[in-house]
C-alpha cells in the first residue's frame, strides 16, 4: 500500500524557516517524480515544486524561487521542503504528493498534509 | 498562470447525474490529453479520480467519468451518491510551466 507521510507543519514567524518532510513507503521510492501541492485555507490547490527522480532537476512556483528548496533522499524514501524567509501568503497545508509514471503532471497518490501557519 | 475554470458549486439528487466543466486554453487543455481530475472530502488530501482525460484509477468508481471537448474537459458523476459530496479539481499539463496547472474547484453539494 503507498504511503506518504509529512510532518513538520507548523506556527512560524513571518520571516523565520521550516523544513517539512514527507515519508514514502510501499513503492519504489527512487523511480518517481515527487511534488510539494499547498492549500491555502479555504483555497484551491497549487503545485509549490516538483523534483526529478534522482534529485538533479526540480522546479519551483514563482512565488518561491529562491526561499524554497526540494530536496529528496532515495536511501530513506524520504521528501523534504525548506522554507525559508517565510510569509503570510505561505499558510496552507502542504501536501506531499507521488507523480503518477508516464501522466504529465498528474499526482496520483497524496499524503495527509501537514499544517503551516505563518504568523506573528 | 492562470487557474482553469471551474463552476464554484454544482448540485444534484440522488440518482441522478451531474457534470463539471474545466475550462482552459490550448496551451493546456485544449492541446495535450493530460487532463486529470481530484475529489476531496473536508480536512482530507485529494483523491485522484481521472487521469488523461478519461481514465479511472483501479478503484476508483465507473459512475464517474470524463472527456474533453476543445479547451474544456469535463467530469461526470452518474448516479449522483451521498459520499459524492466533496470538492472536485480538475489539473492540466501545461505548456507554459513546469509544474501544470489546477482547476479553481467545484463544491458538490447531494440535494
Amino acid at each position: 500500500e503507498v504511503q506518504l507521510v509529512e510532518s513538520g507543519g507548523d506556527l512560524v514567524q513571518p520571516g523565520g524557516s521550516l523544513r517539512l518532510s514527507c515519508e514514502a513507503s510501499g513503492f519504489v521510492f527512487s523511480r518517481y517524480w515527487m511534488s510539494w501541492i499547498r492549500q491555502a485555507p479555504g483555497k484551491g490547490l497549487e503545485r509549490v515544486a516538483n523534483i526529478r527522480q534522482d534529485g538533479v532537476e526540480s522546479y519551483y512556483v514563482d512565488s518561491v524561487k529562491g526561499r524554497f528548496t526540494i530536496s529528496r533522499d532515495n536511501t530513506e524514501n524520504s521528501l523534504y521542503l525548506q522554507m525559508n524567509d517565510l510569509r503570510a501568503e505561505d499558510t496552507a497545508v502542504y501536501f506531499c504528493a507521488r507523480r503518477q509514471l508516464g501522466a504529465a503532471d498528474t499526482s496520483d497518490f497524496w499524503g495527509q498534509g501537514t499544517l503551516v501557519t505563518v504568523s506573528s | 498562470q492562470s487557474a482553469l475554470t471551474q463552476p464554484a458549486s454544482v448540485s444534484g439528487s440522488p440518482g441522478q447525474s451531474i457534470t463539471i466543466s474545466c475550462t482552459g486554453v490550448t496551451s493546456d487543455i485544449g492541446g495535450y490529453n493530460y487532463v486529470s481530475w481530484y475529489q476531496q472530502h473536508p480536512g482530507k488530501a485529494p483523491k485522484l479520480m481521472i487521469y488523461d482525460v478519461s481514465n479511472r484509477p483501479s478503484g476508483v468508481s465507473n459512475r464517474f467519468s470524463g472527456s474533453k471537448s476543445g479547451n474544456t474537459a469535463s467530469l461526470t458523476i452518474s448516479g449522483l451518491q451521498a459520499e459524492d459530496e466533496a470538492d472536485y479539481y480538475c489539473g492540466s499539463y501545461t505548456s507554459t510551466s513546469t509544474l501544470g496547472v489546477f482547476g479553481s474547484g467545484t463544491k458538490v453539494t447531494v440535494l
